[in-house]
């Protein structure tokens, strides 16, 4: 059982187009992180999102930490090419564990 | 500032050989983490080091080993290699352990065993 659950597994939408990929947990985490990755390469982090209720905005790019910290949200607007990869999130479990969800593969066509 | 070095990128092994990993964590940074990332599985953790001593391990078989030098590079060693270790073996570093540190990673060893 995976102790940070990510959907969808897969998204495959068409440039300009707005979407939202979702990380969840049955635990608390002290914080979340996000991180893409393109093939054959490491993950690149996005953002940490530490406050219950936080949201972060990178460019295009909204990040949302939820109120009781078990749950996280990317928000993409308008979204490009360039931004297809893995999108991962990963967070610090109260456990001192550093956990990674299994990801959403993000393809966006020209 | 340089970010995290992994070497070599890619590696074709055998069945039976063993193999030795090396990761340079950013100038500064303490903290070595080791993870295996397949298609099926996702990014596995394997095990943590912070100022060369393994602090933290995952689930891995005894073949899976490492270690920490005082300069805080790490090594990572798969001995006796198994078809099912072909993945990409990635190093991440941090300044410190556990909460609110932030792991930076490398680009990654693309292990093949054939």
């Amino acid at each position: 059982t995976q102790l940070l659950e990510q959907s969808p597994q897969f998204l495959s939408i068409q440039e300009g187009e707005n979407l939202t990929v979702y990380c969840n947990s049955s635990s608390v985490f002290s914080s979340l992180q996000w991180y893409r990755q393109e093939p054959g390469e490491g993950p690149v982090l996005l953002v940490t999102v530490v406050t219950g209720g936080e949201v972060k905005k990178l460019k295009r790019l909204t990040f949302q930490f939820g109120d009781a910290r078990k749950d996280s949200s990317l928000h993409i607007t308008a979204a490009q090419p360039g931004d297809t990869g893995l999108y991962l999130c990963a967070g610090w479990d109260y456990g001192q564990n550093f956990v990674f969800g299994p990801g959403t593969r993000l393809s966006v066509l020209p | 500032k340089a970010g995290v070095t992994q070497t070599p990128r890619y590696l074709i092994k055998t069945r039976g050989q063993q193999v030795t990993l090396s990761c340079s964590p950013i100038s500064g940074h303490r903290s070595v983490s080791w993870y295996q990332q397949t298609p099926g599985q996702g990014l596995q953790f394997l095990f943590e080091y912070f100022s060369e001593t393994q602090r933290n391990k995952g689930n891995f078989p005894g073949r899976f080993s490492g270690r920490q030098f005082s300069n805080s590079r790490s090594e990572m060693n798969v001995s006796t290699l198994e078809l099912g270790d072909s993945a990409l073996y990635l190093c991440a570093s941090s300044l410190g352990r556990g909460w609110g540190n932030i792991q930076y990673f490398g680009a990654g060893t693309r292990l093949s065993v054939l």
